[in-house]
């Protein structure tokens, strides 16, 4: 275990489902980010969140809505999403605040199927 | 586009030999980082080397910065089959809590 957990590891899902992912650190860490990895993608950013301040939103589609509760919990719900949504979604978490720059901790990510 | 670019993409290796990584980017930078990902398992972070850094050394991980090239390296030492991974640079050009660009990583496979 890494510190940052997520849940589900797997999800299946149809593209009327809703559902969410959870992600939770317990480092101490301020800053929270949701990432997506597709097969022969760099990672793609897609939810920074800084002191549970949504700090940058990627142009990433309305059908993808984070929530940061507390500095702890970030969430990443999910509805209509198409196949092409279908992916490894990391979460990682950091120390970081503006001007200052730590490696990230990275869970262990949610394996989405969009059938 | 500001993200990394690893070379080579794939490098296969027998172990006990070196292997040795090159990343591309094009922005300025706030700091640079390797990760290490086991297939279909989250990223691990490896080491950061600053701006104004130019080497940096961890256990068998040694990491070069050239700022006027825009390039870094990662040389693995002394191979071992457990190395076999893909690894990836990211690279941090705000400072701060502002989301790390990742290249597409380069696969490592280690011959034992």
């Amino acid at each position: 275990e890494t510190g940052v957990t997520q849940t589900p590891r797997h999800l299946v899902m149809g593209m009327t489902n809703k559902k969410s992912l959870k992600c939770e650190q317990h480092l101490g860490h301020n800053a929270m980010y949701w990432y997506k990895q597709s097969a022969k993608k760099p990672l793609e950013l897609m939810f920074v969140y800084s002191l549970e301040e949504r700090v940058e939103n990627n142009s990433v589609p309305s059908r993808f809505s984070p929530e940061c509760p507390n500095s702890s919990h970030l969430f990443l719900h999910l509805h209509t999403l198409q196949p092409e949504d279908s992916a490894l979604y990391l979460c990682a978490s950091s120390q970081g605040s503006v001007g200052d720059s730590y490696g990230y901790t990275f869970g262990s990510g949610t394996r989405l199927t969009v059938v | 586009s500001q993200q990394g670019e690893e070379d080579p993409q794939a490098l296969s290796i027998q172990e006990g030999e070196n292997a040795t990584m090159n990343c591309s980017y094009k922005t300025s930078i706030n700091n640079l980082q390797w990760y290490r990902q086991n297939s279909g398992r989250g990223l691990v972070h490896l080491i950061l080397i600053r701006s104004n850094e130019r080497e940096k050394h961890s256990g068998r991980l040694r990491v070069t910065l050239d700022t006027s090239k825009k390039s870094s390296s990662l040389l693995i030492t002394a191979s071992r089959a457990a190395d076999t991974a893909s690894y990836f640079c990211a690279t941090d050009h705000r400072g701060g809590a502002d989301g790390l660009t990742f290249g597409k990583g380069t696969h490592l496979i280690i011959q034992p």
